[in-house]
């Protein structure tokens, strides 16, 4: 089945230290996107690529940095996770700018 | 600033029965709305659309209403089924915003009672 697929499901990580989350998919969508969703609140969007091209929300932190080598894959790097960067932070595609975004299952994050 | 709000955290309701979900929005230049369900250990899974030009949309159990005056948009199941229990997220976007950018409420969690 074509799908969004999110690896690892949950990472431990500690302050301070990089990690990385990775994101694949198997639609060949141009778009891709992460976002970052805290407990009990709403999804928010980090960024996005339309093909190689990035887009960075403006009031998300340097902290927080992407790469897309492929169609395929994306990655979301944390530079120096923070213990407010806990969360779960979803990957989605869209074959579109304007067409239905659809979303991995998620890595929930812990900074100890 | 919270452009998109479902001002209910939890809903319950009986097998049978109908579920009404509310959301609110303040951005006029909204003009495509989406509803997506998120069960748990799973991302949100799209549902159901509404564009600004049409003031319903249904799908089998489930149908949108968007009332623009109000900017209140709404999801209504029936009947509700307990495979329904999980989180409603309710979304918007502009066509003029870049990327396909969705600005999420924060959740309804619906329980629906055998």
């Amino acid at each position: 089945d074509a799908m969004v697929i999110q690896n690892p499901r949950y990472q431990v990580t500690q302050f301070g230290k990089p990690v990385t989350l990775s994101c694949s998919q198997t639609l060949n969508h141009n778009v891709m996107y992460w976002y970052q969703q805290k407990s009990s609140q709403a999804p928010k969007l980090l960024f996005h690529y339309y093909d190689k091209d990035f887009n960075n929300e403006a009031d998300t932190p340097d902290n927080f940095q992407s790469r897309r080598p492929n169609t395929s894959f994306c990655f979301l790097d944390i530079r120096s996770p923070g213990l407010g960067d806990a969360a779960m932070y979803l990957c989605a595609t869209s074959r579109g700018t304007q067409e239905t975004q659809y979303f991995g299952p998620g890595t929930r994050l812990l900074v100890l | 600033d919270q452009q998109v709000k479902q001002n209910s955290p939890s809903l319950s309701v009986q097998e049978g029965r109908i579920s009404i979900l509310n959301c609110d929005y303040t951005n006029s230049m909204f003009d495509y709305f989406l509803w997506y369900k998120k069960y748990p250990a799973e991302g949100p899974t799209f549902l159901i659309s509404i564009s600004s030009i049409k003031d319903k949309n249904e799908d089998g159990r489930f149908t949108v209403f968007l009332n623009k005056s109000a900017k209140h948009l709404s999801l209504h199941i029936v009947p509700s089924q307990p495979g329904d229990s999980a989180v409603y997220f309710c979304a918007a976007r502009s066509i003029k915003a870049a990327g396909n950018k969705l600005t999420f409420g924060g959740g309804t969690r619906v329980l629906v009672k055998p």
